[in-house]
Protein backbone atom coordinates (compact mmCIF):
# COMPACT_ATOMS: atom_id res chain seq x y z
CA UNK A 1 0.00 0.00 0.00
CA UNK A 2 1.46 3.58 -1.33
CA UNK A 3 1.65 5.80 1.01
CA UNK A 4 1.53 9.71 0.01
CA UNK A 5 4.05 10.13 -2.73
CA UNK A 6 5.45 13.45 -3.74
CA UNK A 7 7.34 14.58 -6.53
CA UNK A 8 10.52 15.75 -7.06
CA UNK A 9 11.87 15.61 -4.17
CA UNK A 10 14.56 18.75 -4.84
CA UNK A 11 14.58 21.32 -6.64
CA UNK A 12 16.26 24.98 -7.59
CA UNK A 13 14.63 27.70 -9.17
CA UNK A 14 15.41 31.04 -10.19
CA UNK A 15 13.54 34.50 -8.93
CA UNK A 16 10.51 35.01 -11.23
CA UNK A 17 10.05 31.14 -12.17
CA UNK A 18 6.96 29.41 -12.11
CA UNK A 19 6.97 25.64 -10.36
CA UNK A 20 4.90 23.06 -10.38
CA UNK A 21 4.82 19.80 -7.36
CA UNK A 22 3.00 17.10 -7.62
CA UNK A 23 1.36 14.77 -5.09
CA UNK A 24 -0.46 11.33 -5.34
CA UNK A 25 -2.45 10.69 -1.91
CA UNK A 26 -2.37 7.68 0.07
CA UNK A 27 -4.52 4.82 -1.85
CA UNK A 28 -7.99 5.24 -0.93
CA UNK A 29 -8.05 8.77 0.44
CA UNK A 30 -9.64 11.61 -1.61
CA UNK A 31 -8.66 15.20 -0.14
CA UNK A 32 -5.50 16.02 -0.42
CA UNK A 33 -3.68 19.13 1.82
CA UNK A 34 -0.23 21.28 0.83
CA UNK A 35 1.61 22.88 3.29
CA UNK A 36 4.98 25.22 3.61
CA UNK A 37 7.20 24.69 6.25
CA UNK A 38 10.26 27.49 6.29
CA UNK A 39 13.55 26.08 8.02
CA UNK A 40 13.06 25.78 11.45
CA UNK A 41 9.24 26.73 11.33
CA UNK A 42 6.05 24.28 11.09
CA UNK A 43 4.04 23.48 8.86
CA UNK A 44 1.78 26.24 7.12
CA UNK A 45 -1.50 25.51 5.50
CA UNK A 46 -1.72 26.67 2.14
CA UNK A 47 -4.68 25.25 0.77
CA UNK A 48 -6.99 21.72 0.83
CA UNK A 49 -8.85 20.36 -2.19
CA UNK A 50 -11.71 17.94 -2.85
CA UNK A 51 -13.54 16.81 -5.47
CA UNK A 52 -10.99 18.72 -7.70
CA UNK A 53 -12.25 21.99 -5.70
CA UNK A 54 -10.36 23.88 -3.47
CA UNK A 55 -12.17 23.85 -0.08
CA UNK A 56 -10.16 25.75 2.39
CA UNK A 57 -6.88 28.21 2.05
CA UNK A 58 -4.05 29.71 4.06
CA UNK A 59 -3.10 33.03 3.95
CA UNK A 60 -0.88 32.87 1.05
CA UNK A 61 -1.54 35.22 -2.10
CA UNK A 62 -2.70 33.91 -4.97
CA UNK A 63 0.83 33.11 -6.55
CA UNK A 64 0.06 29.92 -4.88
CA UNK A 65 -2.55 27.73 -7.03
CA UNK A 66 -3.73 24.23 -7.17
CA UNK A 67 -5.43 21.22 -8.75
CA UNK A 68 -7.16 18.28 -7.89
CA UNK A 69 -7.36 15.38 -10.78
CA UNK A 70 -9.71 12.84 -11.16
CA UNK A 71 -7.29 10.38 -9.78
CA UNK A 72 -7.21 12.82 -6.59
CA UNK A 73 -3.67 13.54 -7.35
CA UNK A 74 -3.21 17.19 -6.51
CA UNK A 75 0.15 19.46 -8.27
CA UNK A 76 1.21 22.85 -6.23
CA UNK A 77 1.54 25.81 -8.73
CA UNK A 78 3.55 28.88 -7.46
CA UNK A 79 4.06 31.69 -9.88
CA UNK A 80 6.70 34.50 -9.83
CA UNK A 81 9.04 33.05 -7.21
CA UNK A 82 10.78 35.06 -4.94
CA UNK A 83 13.75 34.16 -2.58
CA UNK A 84 11.22 34.22 0.57
CA UNK A 85 9.54 30.79 -1.11
CA UNK A 86 12.28 28.61 -0.57
CA UNK A 87 10.74 25.60 1.62
CA UNK A 88 9.96 22.54 2.15
CA UNK A 89 6.45 21.87 0.72
CA UNK A 90 4.43 18.97 2.35
CA UNK A 91 1.68 17.18 0.37
CA UNK A 92 -0.78 15.39 3.01
CA UNK A 93 -4.28 13.30 2.57
CA UNK A 94 -7.07 11.87 4.35
CA UNK A 95 -10.27 11.73 4.02
CA UNK A 96 -12.81 14.34 3.46
CA UNK A 97 -14.54 15.01 6.93
CA UNK A 98 -11.64 13.07 8.58
CA UNK A 99 -8.40 14.82 9.54
CA UNK A 100 -7.76 12.74 12.76
CA UNK A 101 -4.82 10.71 10.70
CA UNK A 102 -3.49 13.20 8.07
CA UNK A 103 -0.50 11.19 6.23
CA UNK A 104 1.95 13.41 5.00
CA UNK A 105 4.22 12.60 2.28
CA UNK A 106 8.57 13.57 2.55
CA UNK A 107 7.98 16.53 0.86
CA UNK A 108 9.83 18.60 -1.92
CA UNK A 109 12.89 20.62 -0.95
CA UNK A 110 12.47 23.82 -2.99
CA UNK A 111 15.42 26.65 -3.37
CA UNK A 112 15.01 29.53 -5.25
CA UNK A 113 18.11 31.61 -5.97
CA UNK B 1 -8.45 32.34 14.99
CA UNK B 2 -6.27 29.23 16.34
CA UNK B 3 -2.94 29.53 17.85
CA UNK B 4 -0.52 26.44 19.04
CA UNK B 5 2.55 27.08 21.52
CA UNK B 6 5.33 25.34 21.83
CA UNK B 7 7.98 26.67 24.45
CA UNK B 8 10.68 24.44 24.66
CA UNK B 9 13.05 24.91 21.15
CA UNK B 10 15.02 21.76 22.13
CA UNK B 11 15.46 19.40 24.96
CA UNK B 12 17.93 16.61 25.80
CA UNK B 13 16.82 13.39 27.68
CA UNK B 14 18.66 10.14 28.90
CA UNK B 15 17.95 7.05 26.67
CA UNK B 16 15.38 5.54 28.67
CA UNK B 17 13.96 8.45 30.51
CA UNK B 18 10.22 9.57 30.24
CA UNK B 19 10.02 12.76 28.34
CA UNK B 20 7.16 15.48 28.29
CA UNK B 21 6.63 17.94 25.49
CA UNK B 22 4.65 20.57 26.53
CA UNK B 23 2.27 22.42 23.83
CA UNK B 24 -0.79 24.85 24.99
CA UNK B 25 -3.43 26.09 21.98
CA UNK B 26 -5.90 28.77 21.96
CA UNK B 27 -9.00 28.66 20.11
CA UNK B 28 -12.73 29.63 20.01
CA UNK B 29 -14.29 26.68 18.81
CA UNK B 30 -15.94 24.45 20.77
CA UNK B 31 -15.42 21.24 19.34
CA UNK B 32 -11.28 20.70 17.88
CA UNK B 33 -8.84 18.35 17.66
CA UNK B 34 -5.34 18.31 18.78
CA UNK B 35 -2.29 16.05 17.04
CA UNK B 36 0.79 15.21 17.71
CA UNK B 37 3.28 14.52 14.73
CA UNK B 38 7.12 13.42 14.66
CA UNK B 39 9.36 14.88 11.54
CA UNK B 40 12.97 12.70 11.75
CA UNK B 41 15.64 14.67 9.32
CA UNK B 42 14.23 12.91 6.04
CA UNK B 43 11.51 15.49 6.88
CA UNK B 44 8.39 13.27 6.24
CA UNK B 45 6.06 13.99 8.88
CA UNK B 46 4.59 10.91 10.84
CA UNK B 47 1.58 11.10 12.94
CA UNK B 48 1.98 10.00 17.09
CA UNK B 49 -1.19 10.58 18.16
CA UNK B 50 -4.83 12.56 18.46
CA UNK B 51 -7.34 13.99 20.84
CA UNK B 52 -10.29 14.92 19.98
CA UNK B 53 -11.89 17.64 22.16
CA UNK B 54 -14.79 15.83 23.59
CA UNK B 55 -12.95 12.74 24.45
CA UNK B 56 -12.98 11.78 28.14
CA UNK B 57 -10.18 10.19 28.49
CA UNK B 58 -6.39 10.89 27.40
CA UNK B 59 -5.47 9.38 23.67
CA UNK B 60 -2.84 6.62 24.21
CA UNK B 61 -0.58 5.17 21.37
CA UNK B 62 1.78 2.55 22.80
CA UNK B 63 4.95 4.52 23.98
CA UNK B 64 3.17 7.95 23.70
CA UNK B 65 0.35 9.90 25.86
CA UNK B 66 -0.80 13.14 25.47
CA UNK B 67 -1.67 14.77 28.72
CA UNK B 68 -5.00 16.90 27.54
CA UNK B 69 -6.14 19.23 30.44
CA UNK B 70 -8.96 21.05 28.71
CA UNK B 71 -9.38 23.94 31.25
CA UNK B 72 -5.47 24.88 30.90
CA UNK B 73 -5.87 24.68 27.33
CA UNK B 74 -2.55 22.13 26.76
CA UNK B 75 -1.96 18.94 25.43
CA UNK B 76 1.47 17.46 26.45
CA UNK B 77 2.83 14.89 24.44
CA UNK B 78 4.69 12.40 26.95
CA UNK B 79 6.67 9.91 25.31
CA UNK B 80 7.88 7.08 27.84
CA UNK B 81 11.89 4.93 27.84
CA UNK B 82 12.39 6.79 25.62
CA UNK B 83 14.80 5.11 22.70
CA UNK B 84 17.68 6.92 20.65
CA UNK B 85 15.30 6.44 17.51
CA UNK B 86 12.95 9.12 19.08
CA UNK B 87 15.82 12.23 18.25
CA UNK B 88 13.34 14.25 15.82
CA UNK B 89 10.95 17.01 15.62
CA UNK B 90 8.06 17.14 17.00
CA UNK B 91 5.35 19.30 16.17
CA UNK B 92 1.63 20.16 17.69
CA UNK B 93 -1.24 20.66 15.72
CA UNK B 94 -4.59 22.09 16.68
CA UNK B 95 -7.54 21.35 14.00
CA UNK B 96 -10.82 23.83 14.39
CA UNK B 97 -14.23 23.59 12.74
CA UNK B 98 -13.03 24.93 9.84
CA UNK B 99 -11.04 21.90 9.19
CA UNK B 100 -7.34 23.58 8.72
CA UNK B 101 -5.00 22.09 10.85
CA UNK B 102 -2.17 24.93 12.64
CA UNK B 103 1.02 23.90 13.25
CA UNK B 104 3.32 24.87 16.66
CA UNK B 105 7.35 26.06 15.49
CA UNK B 106 8.19 22.37 17.17
CA UNK B 107 10.21 20.87 19.53
CA UNK B 108 13.72 19.29 18.62
CA UNK B 109 14.10 16.52 20.72
CA UNK B 110 17.82 14.92 21.43
CA UNK B 111 17.35 11.36 22.79
CA UNK B 112 21.36 10.60 24.85
CA UNK B 113 23.07 7.21 24.69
Amino acid sequence: DAGVTQSPTHLIKTRGQQVTLRCSPKSGHDTVSWYQQALGQGPQFIFQYYEEEERQRGNFPDRFSGHQFPNYSSELNVNALLLGDSALYLCASSFWGNDEKLFFGSGTQLSVL
Amino acid sequence: AQKITQTQPGMFVQEKEAVTLDCTYDTSDQSYGLFWYKQPSSGEMIFLIYQGSYDEQNATEGRYSLNFQKARKSANLVISASQLGDSAMYFCANEGRDDKIIFGKGTRLHILP
